[in-house]
């Protein structure tokens, strides 16, 4: 595998049920990100991992619960989700999150949720 | 704010026409411009970027020049083909001190090239 992957490519789930969203990256990158992604609506991020720590969150509900547990994996665990947050979820990843410069990030293919 | 605006789509046009999109941003300090492109099913992939004013991104035939007196970073290709046909965001670097290294995307423009 290279480069950013990402499981499922599509869930769907009812409101009551609990999921969770993997991301994995093959670059040896430290800095990993969760994006969401809904029609007509810009790139919005929720959240940002720097070397593990979390640096961002973009005023997330805490229905999605990040995880990660080392440089290379990402998760974003769901519980008692909306409707409206049906969307595709894009984790990506860049050589780090330092102030000062831009690292390139690297999109996986995202997971597209469908909450009934 | 930092803010991105790019043109509404969808932009259709035939093979081997001339494509612009356009794309303004407000922005404090000085970013860097991107443009990257979302092919069906798939994630995005950085197209190209210009790191400082009047740099030229260019690749795969398409070219987006900094211009900082306008604030914009149009995207141009002088001949389409129909394998271009995806959605294209302009993107800028979050300058602020609390949140460099975030990218803050346009809504995206979805262009379709007809045979």
């Amino acid at each position: 595998e290279t480069g950013v992957t990402q499981t499922p490519r599509h869930l769907v789930m009812g409101m009551t049920n609990k999921k969770s969203l993997k991301c994995e990256q093959h670059l040896g990158h430290n800095a990993m990100y969760w994006y969401k992604q809904s029609a007509k609506k810009p790139l919005e991020l929720m959240f940002v991992y720097n070397f593990k720590e979390q640096t961002e969150n973009n005023s997330v509900p805490s229905r999605f619960s990040p995880e990660c547990p080392n440089s290379s994996h990402l998760f974003l665990h769901l519980h008692t989700l909306q409707p409206e947050d049906s969307a595709l979820y894009l984790c990506a990843s860049s050589q780090d999150f330092s102030g000062g410069s831009y690292n390139e990030q690297f999109f996986g293919p995202g997971t597209r949720l469908t909450v009934l | 704010g930092n803010s991105v605006t790019q043109m509404e789509g969808p932009v259709t046009l035939s093979e081997e026409a001339f494509l612009t999109i356009n794309c303004t941003y407000t922005a404090t300090g000085y970013p860097s411009l991107f443009w990257y492109v979302q092919y069906p099913g798939e994630g995005l992939q950085l197209l190209l970027k210009a790191t400082k004013a009047d740099d030229k991104g260019s690749n795969k035939g398409f070219e987006a020049t900094y211009r900082k007196e306008t604030t914009s970073f149009h995207l141009e290709k002088g001949s389409v083909q129909v394998s271009d046909s995806a959605v294209y965001f302009c993107a800028l670097s979050d300058q602020s001190s609390r949140s460099q290294g975030n990218l803050i995307f346009g809504k995206g423009t979805k262009l379709s090239v007809k045979p």
